[in-house]
C-alpha cells in the first residue's frame, strides 16, 4: 500500500512569491494535517481538515491556507513567501482525527 | 515553558546497548503518547503509541508512560547503527486533533 505522498519533494522560491504544495493521503484516511517543520526542532501544527472542512489551525499567519478535495488529497498554501517560511513542510494522514498519524517524506522549501 | 520538553542530545552508545529516551510533559490532558523515528531529511516515521499510562512493547522497543510523572520513556534494546536517527516524541489530547512535539533527540549507534 502506498505511504503519504507529498510533491514536491524540494522547492525554492524567492521572497514575495508563493507556492502550493500537495499530499495525497493513505488510501481511506480522510483526515489531513500539515506541520512545519524547522531544522532542529520538532513539527509545528499549522492545519488539519477532517472530510473536506478545517478542523484546526495552529498559529501561523494568514499567509497560509489549505485546502482539501473530495478525494481527501490536500494542498497547502503559503503567500508572500518570507526567509523564515524555509522549512520542511510535512503531511499526515489518520483514519481517526489526529489519532496515530502517519507522515510523508515532507517538502523541503527554501525561501532565498 | 514548552509544552514538550525533550533533550536533544546527540546521545552516543555503542552498538547491541540499552537505549533510554524521555520527554517531560506540562499539560494534564494529554492522553495519546506517540514516539517517533525520523532519518536525515525524512519525513518521522511511527514507532509506538500508547494511550493513557502504561507500558507497550513491539519487538526491541518499549514505550512506556508516567502520567503521575508527566514523563514518558522509549526503550530500544540491543541498538543497531541502524537505529541512527532523531527520536520525537508526540502528545494529544483526547479531543484535540494536533499533536505537540518535542523538539526531538538525535541518536547515534557506535558499530
Amino acid at each position: 500500500d502506498a505511504g503519504v505522498t507529498q510533491s514536491p519533494t524540494h522547492l525554492i522560491k524567492t521572497r514575495g512569491q508563493q507556492v502550493t504544495l500537495r499530499c495525497s493521503p493513505i488510501s481511506g484516511h480522510k483526515s489531513v494535517s500539515w506541520y512545519q517543520q524547522v531544522l532542529g526542532q520538532g513539527p509545528q501544527f499549522i492545519f488539519q481538515y477532517y472530510e473536506k472542512e478545517e478542523r484546526g489551525r495552529g498559529n501561523f499567519p494568514d499567509r497560509f491556507s489549505a485546502r482539501q478535495f473530495p478525494n481527501y488529497s490536500s494542498e497547502l498554501n503559503v503567500n508572500a513567501l518570507l526567509l523564515g517560511d524555509s522549512a520542511l513542510y510535512l503531511c499526515a494522514s489518520s483514519s481517526i482525527s489526529g489519532y496515530e498519524a502517519f507522515f510523508g517524506q515532507g517538502t523541503r522549501l527554501t525561501v532565498v | 515553558q514548552k509544552e514538550v520538553e525533550q533533550d536533544p542530545g546527540p546521545l552516543s552508545v555503542p552498538e547491541g546497548a540499552i537505549v533510554s529516551l524521555n520527554c517531560t510533559y506540562s499539560n494534564s490532558a494529554f492522553q495519546y503518547f506517540m514516539w517517533y523515528r525520523q532519518y536525515s531529511r525524512k519525513g518521522p516515521e511511527l514507532l509506538m503509541y500508547t494511550y493513557s499510562s502504561g507500558n507497550k512493547e513491539d519487538g526491541r522497543f518499549t514505550a512506556q508512560v508516567d502520567k503521575s510523572s508527566k514523563y514518558i520513556s522509549l526503550f530500544i534494546r540491543d541498538s543497531q547503527p541502524s537505529d541512527s536517527a532523531t527520536y520525537l516524541c508526540a502528545m494529544k489530547e483526547d479531543s484535540s486533533y494536533k499533536l505537540i512535539f518535542g523538539s526531538g533527540t538525535r541518536l547515534l549507534v557506535r558499530p
